[in-house]
């Protein structure tokens, strides 16, 4: 099985700040990485698909960057509404894994 | 609008079975490959299987498989999760998915909860 892990587990940051949350595969998953986010109390929304590919409706202050064993989120510009556990997914091959989260707070 | 929506959830008692349906629109249901994901409470995501747009193959995590069984019926956009022997540790909300090769699972349902206990 591929294992995702995903870093930091927790991540407090300001309005307008930048942050970065980065998932490592344990084998070469060929940029078949996604990107989740998960408001609380809600189901997760697809953030970002092929490792770098903007899904439909994503505010372009999001951005995806990696390839092979290595893979980033970026939130630009952080806003209140970013609040959320974010998730990595890699969709290469069967089980379909996902990284254990992080927890994203406003200072 | 693509909508998926889960019905079936609830208290079980371990060994017993349980039979989730997501019923889905806005979209050509048999084109596209359909998934379940779980969510332990307080827990992260967990794929558990999916079904290729015609049914014909099925993949599992290997904690659900003989336990469970994906299944579709593409005349009534409908999805099923039959979870039989179940345990305690297949506490958690499920979600369905619409599960493509590129992009991942693109839509999801509001998930419904499974609780295995006594």
């Amino acid at each position: 099985d591929i294992q995702m892990t995903q870093s930091p587990a927790s991540l407090s940051a300001s309005l307008g700040e930048t942050v970065t949350i980065e998932c490592l595969a344990s084998e070469d998953i060929y940029s078949n990485l996604a990107w989740y986010q998960q408001k609380p109390g809600k189901s997760p929304q697809l953030l970002i698909y092929y490792a770098n590919s903007l899904n439909d409706g994503v505010p372009s202050r999001f951005s995806g960057s990696g390839s092979g064993t290595q893979y980033s989120l970026k939130i630009n510009s952080l806003q209140s509404e970013d609040v959320s556990i974010y998730f990595c997914q890699q969709n290469y091959d069967s089980p379909f894994t996902f990284g254990s989260g992080t927890k994203l707070e406003i200072k | 609008e693509v909508q998926l929506v889960e019905s079936g959830g609830g208290l079980v008692q371990p060994g017993r079975s349980m039979k989730l349906s997501c019923a889905a629109s806005g979209f050509t249901f048999n084109n596209y490959d359909m998934a379940w994901v779980c969510q332990a409470p307080k827990k992260g995501l967990e794929w558990v299987a999916t079904i290729s747009y015609d049914g014909s193959s099925t993949y599992y995590r290997d904690s659900v498989k003989g336990r469970f069984t994906i299944s579709r019926d593409n005349a009534k956009s409908t999805l099923y999760l039959q979870m039989d022997s179940l345990r305690s540790e297949d506490t958690a909300t499920y979600y369905c998915a619409r599960h493509t090769t590129a992009l991942g699972f693109d839509y999801w349902g509001q998930g419904v909860m499974v609780t295995v206990s006594s």
